[in-house]
Formats: C-alpha cells, structure tokens, sequence
C-alpha cells in the first residue's frame, strides 16, 4: 500500500529545536507535492507547511513562519520539517500528507500516523 | 485567511439514519472544497474533493454538495464506522489552507 511514515517526535524544551522525518513508499515521491499538518491535544487540524514536488513552491501558515523550516530530497523519498524556536504551542502530533493531484491541489490523501512533539519545560 | 465554520458541532444520531453535516466559509471558495473523516487516534481520511468528488474506496452513501460559501456532507444510512469527527478543508485562496472545527458524529 502507498505510505507514509513519520519519525522523529519527542519532547523539548521551550526555546528547543527538533526535526521531523517523513518517509514515503510505494508511489512516485519525486512527483507529488506534500504538507505537513498538526493537530494539538484535544483540537482540531491546523495546515503546517507545503511544499511543491521539485521544492520549487513553498508555504508556511503564519504561526511557524520564520521558525519552521519544510524541505525534502527526492533521491531519499523523505520529507522533513526542521522546527526551531519552538513554543509551547506547538505541542501537537505532526502528520505527514500527500497532496491529491499533479498540477492541482485536491487534497490531502495519504496521511501517516502521526509523531507527537511535546515542548514543556 | 477563510474561515469555515461548521455546523451542527456534535450530531447525535442512529444506525442506519441519514447525516448531513454543514460547512460554511467566511468567502467564496468556489468547489474548493475537501472533507475528512478522523476517527480516535487515527489519521485523517479523504473523503471528499472539489465538493463533490469521492476519493478512492469511499463507499457511495457518502456525498458532498454545494459550491461558493455553502456546503454539504450526507451520509446515507450510517454504518457503525461512520461515528468519527469531520473536517471540511479549503484550498481555493491559499495559504493558509484552512480547516473547519469539525462536526463530532456520535452515536444516539
């Protein structure tokens, strides 16, 4: 089955950084764009980042610009969000997600489980 | 940024029932338009795209209408897996892409 998988959660300091991993199997990773999106305990789902198949497209939701960083390397099939500076707000489970369609934004239709990243002192 | 706004914020209902769910947005979003079913400790899962568009392996008592501000999810005839939260989920002026509160489906 076409998947994703995250890795790399934990918890962190406030001020702390951390790097979230994402690997992808059994589709054509090089061709699709992805996203990462964050739901915190108990709340509903918040849009993270996009980023385009060739990393040409980038985007941030204003609450993590200027501290989280998305990129990915296609020869690797992974994705990665490197997220400095982090708040406790931030406390959340991160998911990876494919975009539905090539050359239009469908959709988000493959998700990956989750990794929880708790930033507490 | 688009807000949506769902409605009703929890739907108490029987098997074997109809569902219909609601989202709003605070502006035209045109067809662009996704819905998501998120069970406990689960992913969420595509079920809907372009308003009306039934991703793969979705069964067909799931439907979605509507276009610009107004939007509908129906489930036909609810299956015991169908008690879950869904999302409806905008792409149309993006960033931000923008997801509703989510309407909890529970079991009366």
């Amino acid at each position: 089955d076409v998947q994703v998988v995250e890795s790399g959660g934990g918890l962190v300091q406030p001020g702390g950084s951390l790097r979230l991993s994402c690997a992808a199997s059994r589709f054509t990773f090089s061709s699709d764009s992805m996203n990462w999106v964050r739901q915190a305990p108990g709340k509903g789902l918040e849009w993270v980042s996009y980023i385009s198949s060739s990393s040409n497209t980038i985007y941030y939701a204003d609450s993590v610009k200027g501290r989280f960083t998305i990129s990915r390397d296609n020869a690797k099939n992974s994705l990665y969000l490197q997220m400095n500076s982090l708040r406790d707000e931030d406390t959340a489970v991160y998911y990876c997600a494919r975009t539905l369609g090539s050359y239009k934004y469908y959709g988000m239709d493959v998700w990956g489980q989750g990794t929880t990243v708790t930033v507490s002192s | 940024e688009i807000v949506l706004t769902q409605s009703p914020a929890t739907l108490s209902l029987s098997p074997g029932q109809r569902a219909t769910l609601s989202c709003r947005a605070s502006q035209s979003v045109s067809s662009y338009l996704a819905w998501y079913q998120q069970k406990p400790g689960q992913a969420p899962r595509l079920l809907i795209y372009d308003a009306s568009n039934r991703a793969t392996g979705i069964p067909a008592r799931f439907s979605g209408s509507g276009s610009g501000t107004d939007f509908t999810l129906t489930i036909n005839s609810l299956e015991p897996e169908d008690f879950a939260v869904y999302y409806c989920q905008q792409h149309s002026n993006w960033p931000p892409i923008t997801f509703g509160q989510g309407t909890r489906l529970e079991i009366k």
